[in-house]
């Protein structure tokens, strides 16, 4: 267990709708990172949190969006979706901004897009 | 354009044996590395990690190597275990350096089975 909680662990939706996922880092991790793992393009950076703000942004499409609450969990909020968001998205959690800083991540959540 | 590569998607070994999974990396910058274990329907778990001012870390049965002028990066795993059996993914990422954001860079995995 490393400490990382997702939920919900499925998620079963429509296309054109919207989800909300949530992750609580480990105690003291300041740090959240989200990673969306589809079967062809294996892990992918999608955002990254430090304490409250953003911090860095990979492949995040326009349609998602993320922030971290005072609490540091964190919401990845996703829109209009399609059948291509269907995948695994991850939490990691990590004690400083990155760097030599060891992400943790959570158990995933995997969405389905009908 | 994949900055790591794991170039075997699969590898069987027989227990008690060595296994050598293999990663190389395109990005100059990268200066932190780390392997994850992942077993179906879980999250990857940190196994090892290694700076680049070092070409060595060891834990327990777990040593990984790194060859900075080669881009290259070895997990060893000694002696191999059923309950090794799992997915391996090497990452990098470009912090220290402040050239990068801190986001780990993942290659495509490497499927370990260890036969009893």
């Amino acid at each position: 267990d490393s400490g990382v909680t997702q939920t919900p662990k499925h998620l079963i939706t429509a296309t054109g709708q919207r989800v909300t996922l949530r992750c609580s880092p480990r105690s003291g991790d300041l740090s959240v990172y989200w990673y969306q793992q589809s079967l062809d393009q294996g892990l992918q950076f999608l955002i990254q949190y430090y304490n409250g703000e953003e911090r860095a942004k990979g492949n995040i499409l326009e349609r998602f969006s993320a922030q971290q609450f005072p609490d540091l969990h964190s919401e990845l909020n996703l829109s209009s979706l399609e059948l291509g968001d269907s995948a695994l998205y991850f939490c990691a959690s990590s004690v400083g901004p990155g760097g030599v800083n060891t992400q943790y991540f959570g158990p995933g959540t995997r969405l389905t897009v009908l | 354009d994949q900055q790591v590569k794991q170039n075997s998607p699969s590898l069987s070994v027989q227990e008690g044996r060595i296994s050598i999974l293999n990663c190389d990396y395109t990005n100059s910058m990268f200066d932190y590395f780390l392997w994850y274990k992942k077993y179906p329907a879980e999250g990857p778990t940190f196994l090892i990690s290694i700076s680049s001012i070092k070409d060595k870390n060891e834990d327990g049965r777990f040593t990984v190597f790194l060859n900075k002028s080669a881009k290259h990066l070895s997990l060893h795993i000694v002696p191999s275990q059923p309950g090794d059996s799992a997915v391996y993914f090497c990452a990098a990422s470009a912090g220290k350096s402040g050239a990068g954001s801190y986001q780990l860079t993942f290659g495509k995995g490497t499927k370990l089975s260890v036969i009893p």
